[in-house]
């Protein structure tokens, strides 16, 4: 099946300084990533959908501002997360679709301290 | 909106048992895709079984199988012969069949543990 390539698989940075995951389709070619916010024992929440070449579509509620999605190429999405503050600690995993299915990363593990 | 609810926080099973997790989903749409995923302890998203909406037949794979039933919204999936490496997160998930609407809505999930 298709690989999807997420890193780092966690990262620990201070409060107020920005981290950045990157999401790597590593054998096909993705137009449109996802990137989904896990908090523990809970679902997947979609944050933002991210096309290649053009602005990410947010979903309700999500800061554009503070997570910022960039979409260069047709293998790459990267989700920065700017002046990153403790309540932002959580489990990202970003996802891209082949054929009919999607497929996910490793997830990326933030802490802010 | 389209909406999917697990109604099982948690579940468990003898190993070798059967065990069925439920979901349901709520949808104005006619053609869509349902979906079984599979989180481990790793975390590491992975799909269990596919299920097109327009076919009627119940999607299978190995252990395990769905019971799709389109009228009354409903999406459970069993797994037989029940094994140690099944213990999990399995989350149930919906995507539209639309062109450019590819975003999988999921359930809150279930939690399945495996009793020895």
């Amino acid at each position: 099946g298709a690989v999807v390539s997420q890193h780092p698989s966690w990262v620990i940075c201070k409060s107020g300084t920005s981290v950045k995951i990157e999401c790597r389709s590593l054998d096909f070619q993705a137009t449109t990533m996802f990137w989904y916010r896990q908090f523990p024992k809970q679902s997947l929440m979609l944050m933002a959908t991210s096309n290649e070449g053009s602005k990410a579509t947010y979903e309700q509620g999500v800061e554009k501002d503070k997570f910022l999605i960039n979409h260069a190429s047709l293998t790459l999405s990267t989700l920065t997360v700017t002046s990153a503050h403790p309540e932002d600690s959580s489990f990202y995993i970003c996802s891209a679709r082949a054929f009919t299915e999607a497929f996910f990363g490793q997830g990326t593990r933030l802490t802010v301290v | 909106a389209q909406t999917v609810t697990q109604s099982q926080p948690e579940m468990s099973v003898q190993e070798a048992e059967t065990v069925t997790l439920s979901c349901t989903y709520d949808t104005s749409e006619s053609d869509y895709y349902l979906f079984w995923y599979k989180q481990p302890p790793s975390r590491q998203m992975i799909l269990v079984i596919r299920q097109e909406a327009y076919k009627q037949q119940n999607a299978t794979e190995n252990r395990f199988s769905v019971n799709f039933q389109k009228a009354a919204k409903s999406f459970s999936l069993k797994i037989s012969d029940s094994q140690l490496g099944d213990a999990a997160m399995y989350f149930c998930a919906y995507r539209s069949a639309d062109f450019g609407n590819e975003k999988l809505t999921f359930g809150t999930g279930t939690r399945l543990t495996i009793i020895p």
